[in-house]
């Protein structure tokens, strides 16, 4: 069985302000790792994904997380924020094999202030 | 390309009824999946099916149950509601599955609200 806890329900920053969204996950299996965002009244977005190779995976829009094996990591991070960036973000897993379902975490909304 | 699509968007339902939700997945993409997400217990996969099979199931009761046609469009059904059933459904479609090679789409969700 695998789980996804997220450390923080609520993340408030300042725009420009760097951020992290913690995550770590527990499984008896190899898994892949992924990000997910939602944006008020809409579906999830995904935002990056760890298969394989590099540890540091980058999404289009300025955000990158790393894999972290020996902590069971995979936590997200910006250097910088939009107000645009207001959102909920998902971490997820799925195992490597076998049953290949996403188990989400439990969420953390990130508040974007001017 | 038009995205996932699940109708309707918004439904209330009393205690009891059963209620169906519509899924069509991007066009080419052969696996539908199922998600429900409350605000207690978040984001809980239900069902994923994949050429008219189910290939994979989550950890719910009976009366949470699904199907496929051979356009991949998909439709989920749950009866004898409960207040607790009161949750945002959400699609995803993929072209061959879960696999992660395969990337995950999902649609804006059906929300039900059981009165």
């Amino acid at each position: 069985a695998q789980s996804v806890t997220q450390l923080d329900s609520q993340v408030p920053v300042f725009e420009e302000a760097p951020v992290e969204l913690r995550c770590n996950y527990s499984s008896s299996v190899s898994v892949y790792l992924f990000w997910y965002v939602q944006y008020p009244n809409q579906g999830l977005q995904l935002l990056l994904k760890y298969l394989s190779g590099s540890t540091l995976v980058e999404s289009i829009n300025g955000f990158e997380a790393e894999f972290n094996k020996s902590q069971t990591s995979f936590h997200l991070r910006k250097p910088s924020v939009h107000i645009s960036d207001t959102a909920e973000y998902f971490c997820a897993v799925s195992g490597a094999t076998g049953r290949r379902a996403l188990t989400f975490g439990s969420g953390t909304r990130l508040q974007v202030q001017p | 390309k038009a995205g996932v699509t699940q109708t309707p968007r918004y439904l209330i339902k009393t205690r009891g009824q059963q209620v169906t939700l519509s899924c069509s997945p991007i066009s080419g993409h052969r696996s539908v999946s199922w998600y429900q997400q409350t605000p207690g217990q978040g984001l809980q996969f239900l069902f994923e099916y994949f050429s008219e099979t189910q290939r994979n199931k989550g950890n719910f009761p009976g009366r949470f149950s699904g199907r496929q046609f051979s356009n991949s469009r998909s439709e989920m059904n749950v009866s004898t509601l409960e207040l607790g059933d009161s949750a945002l459904y959400l699609c995803a479609s993929s072209l061959s599955g879960q696999g992660p090679g395969n990337t995950i789409y999902f649609g804006e969700g059906s929300w039900l609200t059981v009165v």
